[in-house]
């Protein structure tokens, strides 16, 4: 089993529509969960970070985290086409102590 | 504020050869953490430093070795390349460990 896990897809929404990104992680003691966006033959970009149970909002993204089903989400809300791009989830903190990513998701949103 | 700075960007070296990457990290951060990156393997954690300790090590073979200097700039050595050692190497920088981190550009590496 990877210690983080996401469904590489590609996700594809229409503008303006509900994109929703969901990871699992399987240590179970881990505390800090991060979603960063990486773009074409760039590198990866912190978008949100989340610690405890529940949701946290920032803009049009909002990160919910469930720690009990071991289940971090983002859904981005009005998407656009400059959202298009890998968004990975990475965990950090419990037995191994590192900061472990996911090896994304393709997200591409349709005008 | 200046961000990450990898160099070089990129590097074009020989099976068996060995190979230095530079990371200046964002002004007062003081944890460096380097990654790989491959299509198939996707980011993969190669160490971790914090005020110039080694703080933490992936799974990759003794070739691969680090070090972070009194200024937090690091460095990763990969030494008798190997073709599957071409990836995209991405260092990346926070205030604490294991926080928020920025990435640079990255080094692209091939091996031939």
């Amino acid at each position: 089993q990877k210690e983080v896990e996401q469904n590489s897809g590609p996700l594809s929404v229409p503008e303006g529509a509900i994109a929703s990104l969901n990871c699992t992680y399987s240590d179970r003691v881990s505390q800090s969960f991060f979603w960063y966006r990486q773009y074409s033959g760039k590198s990866p970009e912190l978008i949100m970070s989340i610690y405890s149970n529940g949701d946290k909002e920032d803009g049009r993204f909002t990160a919910q985290l469930n720690k009990a089903s071991q289940y971090v989400s983002l859904l981005i809300r009005d998407s656009q086409p400059s959202d298009s791009a890998t968004y990975l989830c990475a965990v950090t903190g419990g037995a191994t102590n590192k900061l472990i990513f996911g090896t994304g998701t393709l997200l591409a949103v349709q005008p | 504020k200046a961000g990450v700075t990898q160099t070089p960007r990129y590097l074009i070296k020989t099976r068996g050869q060995q190979v230095t990457l530079s990371c200046s990290p964002i002004s007062g951060h003081r944890s460096v953490s380097w990654y790989q990156q491959t299509p198939g393997q996707g980011l993969q954690f190669l160490f971790e430093y914090f005020s110039e300790t080694q703080r933490n090590k992936g799974n990759f073979p003794g070739r691969f070795s680090g070090r972070q200097f009194s200024n937090s700039r690091s460095e990763m050595n990969v030494s008798t390349l190997e073709l599957g050692d071409s990836a995209l190497y991405l260092c990346a920088s926070s205030l604490e460990p294991l926080g928020g981190y920025t990435f640079g550009s990255g080094t692209r590496l091939t091996v031939v």
